[in-house]
């Protein structure tokens, strides 16, 4: 089956620290993947997605490249901000019936200090 | 550009009352519309979607019931809430592009059920 993991949080980091959030993927085929990010409060956005393999999506300086062979879409932020503090969702999309779904990782909770 | 409303934002309901939510996409046409959940520490749980109007598809069995009256309007229905009813419900869209499309989220709304 098609599956997301990704790494647990809480994660607390310092202004201006470096961002590193996991995420392994279980799929049938290449699907596309995404990563959305959740502020306090409100809806998901889309942050960034990658629609086959080495691609390299990036977004507010967000980065995260699909690597079929590791099946790895690990979200990157050089330089966090107290603004970047949210949860964040790594996601695929597969077919469903009659219809292409998405599969949600459960989400890592990011707190950026100053 | 295409945007999507959701309504209410929040609403605080008895047990055993019905609920009605509503979700509507501007500026795209024949979207598929999609009902999640997100419950508190369970991540997001895709409930119902939708590829037209009166096509609905339900993934998980329960005492909600979604309908789509309108090419653009999405309804998410209940005749008796329960305890477990509580969460934030996310209406999508995406236009049909297989495996490549990408879901956009509303605002949410969020409800508690006493």
């Amino acid at each position: 089956g098609n599956s997301v993991t990704q790494m647990e949080g809480p994660v607390t980091l310092s202004e201006e620290a470096f961002l590193t959030i996991n995420c392994t993927y279980t799929a049938t085929g290449y699907p596309s993947l995404f990563w959305y990010v959740q502020y306090p409060g409100e809806g998901l956005q889309l942050l960034l997605k990658a629609t086959k393999a080495d691609d390299k999506g990036s977004n507010k300086g967000f980065e995260a490249t699909y690597r079929k062979e590791t099946t790895s879409f690990h979200l990157e932020k050089g330089s966090v901000q107290v603004s970047d503090s949210a949860v964040y969702f790594c996601a695929l999309i597969h077919s469903g019936a009659g219809s292409y779904q998405l599969t949600f990782g459960k989400g890592t909770k990011l707190s950026v200090i100053p | 550009s295409q945007t999507i409303h959701q309504w209410p934002a929040t609403l605080v309901q008895p047990v055993g009352s019905p609920l009605s939510l509503e979700c509507t996409v501007e500026g795209t046409s024949n979207p598929n519309l999609y009902w999640y959940r997100q419950a508190a520490g369970r991540g997001l749980q895709l409930l119902f979607y939708s590829v037209g109007i009166g096509q609905i598809s339900s993934e998980v069995p329960q005492n909600l019931s979604a309908s789509r009256p309108q090419d653009r309007q999405f309804i998410l229905s209940s005749k008796k809430l329960l305890l477990s009813d509580s969460g934030f419900y996310l209406c999508a869209w995406s236009v049909g592009l297989g495996d490549k499309e990408t879901q956009y989220f509303g605002p949410g709304t969020r409800l508690l059920v006493l």
